[in-house]
């Protein structure tokens, strides 16, 4: 079965610096997610992306956060100037085919952020 | 805004025990439900769903039946085992404005001893 994945498994970075975490959706998919959980806590929605561009984002998804889709296989997630609160684990989703109000979400196995 | 409760956990069981995880949810429109499950180390998966009212969605001995006079869709299992030690999340999803935006709650821990 198909299946998301995302690279690194664990990137650990310091503060201020730039990370970009890698993802790459199931391949006839049109959605695409992300998502962090930080330790012990609930799943957040961060970005929503269709027809290469975003269609919605949340309030933690500000001007730090970025998307792309640069090769129409790669979905990746960049923070230009990492804080220690941006340690998580990020995961990265796809849906769709056809009516994806009902699709459920793909999840990748994530990538552990560590900020210190 | 759309959003979903979960009960608190951890949720410990011994084996062989009846569970229930409960679910409520508050939407703006027509909601899809989903359980997802999260192994340790792993991504979340689809464990179940369900589209319309009164629908009962069913896999691997688990089941959860959306109920919208009561706005719940709670997860339950005859029989658990221990390989069901996992966290649980409970998730909507509905259409804003053509784009669709899971929900997910908190999620609930499930420990099963033998």
């Amino acid at each position: 079965e198909p299946e998301v994945t995302q690279t690194p498994s664990h990137q650990v970075t310091q503060m201020g610096q730039e990370v970009i975490l890698r993802c790459v959706p199931i391949s006839n998919h049109l959605y695409f997610y992300w998502y962090r959980q930080i330790l012990g806590q609930k799943v957040e929605f961060l970005v929503s992306f269709y027809n290469n561009e975003i269609s919605e984002k949340s309030e933690i998804f500000d001007d730090q956060f970025s998307v792309e889709r640069p090769d129409g296989s790669n979905f990746t997630l960049k923070i230009r100037s990492t804080k220690l609160e941006d340690s998580a684990m990020y995961f990265c989703a796809s849906s769709g085919q056809g009516d994806s109000y009902n699709s459920p979400l793909h999840f990748g196995n994530g990538t552990r952020l560590t900020v210190t | 805004g759309n959003s979903v409760t979960q009960m608190e956990g951890p949720v410990t069981l011994s084996e062989e025990a009846f569970l229930t995880i409960n679910c409520t949810y508050t939407a703006t429109g027509y909601p899809s439900l989903f359980w997802y499950v999260q192994y340790p180390g792993e991504g979340l998966q689809l464990l179940l769903k369900a589209t319309k009212a009164d629908d009962k969605g069913s896999n691997k001995g688990f089941e959860a039946t959306y109920r919208k006079e009561t706005t719940s869709f709670h997860l339950e299992k005859g029989s658990v085992q221990v390989s069901d030690s996992a966290v649980y999340f409970c998730a909507l999803s509905t259409r804003s404005g053509g784009s669709y935006i899971p929900t997910f709650g908190r999620g609930t821990s499930l420990i099963v001893h033998p």
